[in-house]
Parts: C-alpha cells; sequence; structure tokens
C-alpha cells in the first residue's frame, strides 16, 4: 500500500522566513507526486505535479523537488498569504487515478 | 470557466437519515473522484467513476454508502442510515481522463454533521 509521510505537522514563520515542507513516501511505481494547498474550509487546490527524480517546478514563492524518496516544497520569503496546509499526495503506476495523501502541514507565516 | 461544483456546502442529519451529496465535475472533465476527510486524519480515496461506470469502489464502505455518475446530471454518494461516525468532510475532484498523468481538480466540499 502506498505511503505518504509530511513533516513536521506544523510550522510557523516569520514573514521572510524561507523554509521546507518534506514528503517522504513509499510507493510500487511512482506515476506522479503531487502538492496541493488547502486554506480552512475550503477543497484542495491543485500545486504542482512531479514525475521523476531531479524535477523541479516553481511557482511565484512555492518550489518543489523531487527524489526517489522524498519531495520538498521550499517556501521562499513567505508572505501571510502562504499560510496554509500544504498537502502531498502520490499516484502509483499500479492504480494511476488514486491519490494517497499525507496528513499535510500546516503553515503559519506572520507579519 | 467553473470549476468543481458541490452542493449541499453544509449538511445536517440526525442518525439513521439518508445523506445525499452533489458533484458536478468541472467543463470537459468526465471522470469523478470522491474522497473523504475525517477530523485530524488526511484525505482518503473512496471510489472513481466515469459517466454511468463504477470503476473502482475499493475506499468505500461496504454496506450504507453507494455511488452514482449518471449519464445526465451529477455524481451523488449517497449514505444511508447515518451514524456519528460519518460526520467529516466529503470531497469531489474531476479529471479530463482516469488514467495518465492528469491532476484532480478538488471541489470546496460538503461538511456532514450527524447529530
Amino acid at each position: 500500500e502506498d505511503q505518504v509521510t509530511q513533516s513536521p505537522e506544523a510550522l510557523r514563520l516569520q514573514e521572510g522566513e524561507s523554509s521546507s515542507l518534506n514528503c517522504s513516501y513509499t510507493v510500487s511505481g511512482l506515476r506522479g507526486l503531487f502538492w496541493y494547498r488547502q486554506d480552512p474550509g475550503k477543497g484542495p487546490e491543485f500545486l504542482f505535479t512531479l514525475y521523476s527524480a531531479g524535477e523541479e517546478k516553481e511557482k511565484e514563492r512555492l518550489k518543489a523537488t523531487l527524489t526517489k524518496k522524498e519531495s520538498f516544497l521550499h517556501i521562499t520569503a513567505p508572505k501571510p498569504e502562504d499560510s496554509a496546509t500544504y498537502l502531498c499526495a502520490v499516484q502509483s503506476r499500479s492504480n494511476d487515478y488514486k491519490l494517497s495523501f499525507g496528513a499535510g502541514t500546516t503553515v503559519t507565516v506572520r507579519a | 470557466n467553473a470549476g468543481v461544483m458541490q452542493n449541499p456546502r453544509h449538511l445536517v442529519r440526525r442518525r439513521g437519515q439518508e445523506a445525499r451529496l452533489r458533484c458536478s465535475p468541472m467543463k470537459g472533465h468526465s471522470h469523478v473522484y470522491w474522497y473523504r476527510q475525517l477530523p485530524e486524519e488526511g484525505l482518503k480515496f473512496m471510489v472513481y467513476l466515469q459517466k454511468e461506470n463504477i470503476i473502482d469502489e475499493s475506499g468505500m464502505p461496504k454496506e450504507r454508502f453507494s455511488a452514482e455518475f449518471p449519464k445526465e446530471g451529477p455524481s451523488i454518494l449517497r449514505i444511508q442510515q447515518v451514524v456519528r461516525g460519518d460526520s467529516a468532510a466529503y470531497f469531489c475532484a474531476s479529471s479530463p481522463a482516469g488514467t495518465g498523468t492528469y491532476e484532480q481538480y478538488f471541489g470546496p466540499g460538503t461538511r456532514l454533521t450527524v447529530t
């Protein structure tokens, strides 16, 4: 069964204080790794898909990277509006429609 | 360009009643997925549907839960004889195709409270 572990559970940052979130995964043949952002009371909002080790993607202050065992979401110079729960999910080649999610990292950015 | 729509956004049911949750996928998407998010837990896959077909319902409890995606109209997740443990947020997602590396786009969710 696919396993996704995210750390830390919670992260409190000062505005401008860069940091990284970790997503460790175990999957029988990775099809894709996905990052989502979820605000309180809302549905997950798609951010990135990574397909192979070494791949990187960027969007504004966010940068996602992928290795064979983990993915990192780097937040550079965060702003209060970056406060949210960030979710990592994987799809395997054997079940290439099912997303298996981690529990998420809740990021709070203080002004 | 409307996103995934779900209704109702909040639903309160007494134990033993039925709950019906509706999901309209994004325009051009023909594949629907339902996920459940229990308090303090991550999102869990429940069921994957295409028009008039259930492809995978392995994540859905065997009893009381059913899902459909008819030729016309929204996808429906139905929970019969609800119990307190069914209280959760239920999210629907859609994609333009079921296989391949297509992203799934989520709706705002239906928050079910069983009293």
